[in-house]
């Protein structure tokens, strides 16, 4: 069985920054495009940010972008997302999701929460 | 960026009861369009993806289906397990846009 390990949430100030991680294991990582959907508290799920296998491609929400970065070590079968300029907005649980061979997405981590307050 | 509008918002249902949620695409995503299932402080349980393929272990009762830009998700006989909130998501753009998702209530 798949499975997806995310870490790195935690409360944060407002403007601060955050890394998150997702560590993966049972399937050849390296092999299957990523992508972090974040859940804010009461509310629906959001796509944030997508990276292809390679690393190469990356794509971003209108959102978070400029203001996240993700990306992966496929050595360390790890996928990453570093926020910035973190904002209440931002307040949310944080799952990795990966995307199957036809694209939607096979399986999900158990989530991360991340809380931007002063 | 497309756009997925999904209803109703919230739909009360008793056990046995068939139930449809609908989602609207805001321009065509072929079949590329996948249904989850989450329960609270748990992580989304996909169900269905190309519009209509049922997951591997994900009971009979579910069943999708299209018609142009606009899906469905069909529970048959609902059980106490199903209560839950349902989100669609399509995959044909780079941005997986999720619908707002569906709470299934016990009526």
């Amino acid at each position: 069985e798949v499975l997806l390990l995310e870490s790195g949430g935690g409360l944060v100030q407002p403007g601060g920054s955050l890394s998150l991680s997702c560590e993966a294991s049972r399937f050849a990582f390296g092999t299957y495009a990523l992508s972090w959907v974040r859940q804010a508290p009461g509310k629906g799920l959001q796509w944030v940010s997508a990276i292809s296998d390679d690393g190469r491609n990356t794509y971003y929400a209108d959102s978070v972008r400029g203001r996240f970065t993700i990306s992966r070590d496929n050595s360390k079968n790890t996928l990453f997302l570093q926020m910035s300029s973190l904002g209440p907005e931002d307040t949310a649980v944080y799952y990795c999701a990966r995307h199957s061979t036809a694209f939607h997405f096979d399986s999900w981590g158990q989530g991360t929460l991340v809380t931007v307050s002063s | 960026d497309i756009q997925m509008t999904q209803s109703p918002s919230t739909l009360s249902a008793s056990v046995g009861d068939r139930v449809t949620i609908t989602c609207r695409a805001s321009e065509s995503i072929s079949s590329w369009l996948a249904w989850y299932q989450q329960k609270p402080g748990k992580a989304p349980n996909l169900l269905i993806y190309k519009a209509s393929t049922l997951e591997s272990g994900v009971p009979s009762r579910f069943s999708g289906s299209r018609s142009g830009t606009e899906f469905t998700l069909t529970i048959s006989s609902l059980q106490p397990d199903d209560f839950a909130t349902y989100y669609c998501q399509e995959y044909n753009s780079d941005f997986r846009t999720f619908g707002q998702g569906t709470k299934v209530e016990i009526k």
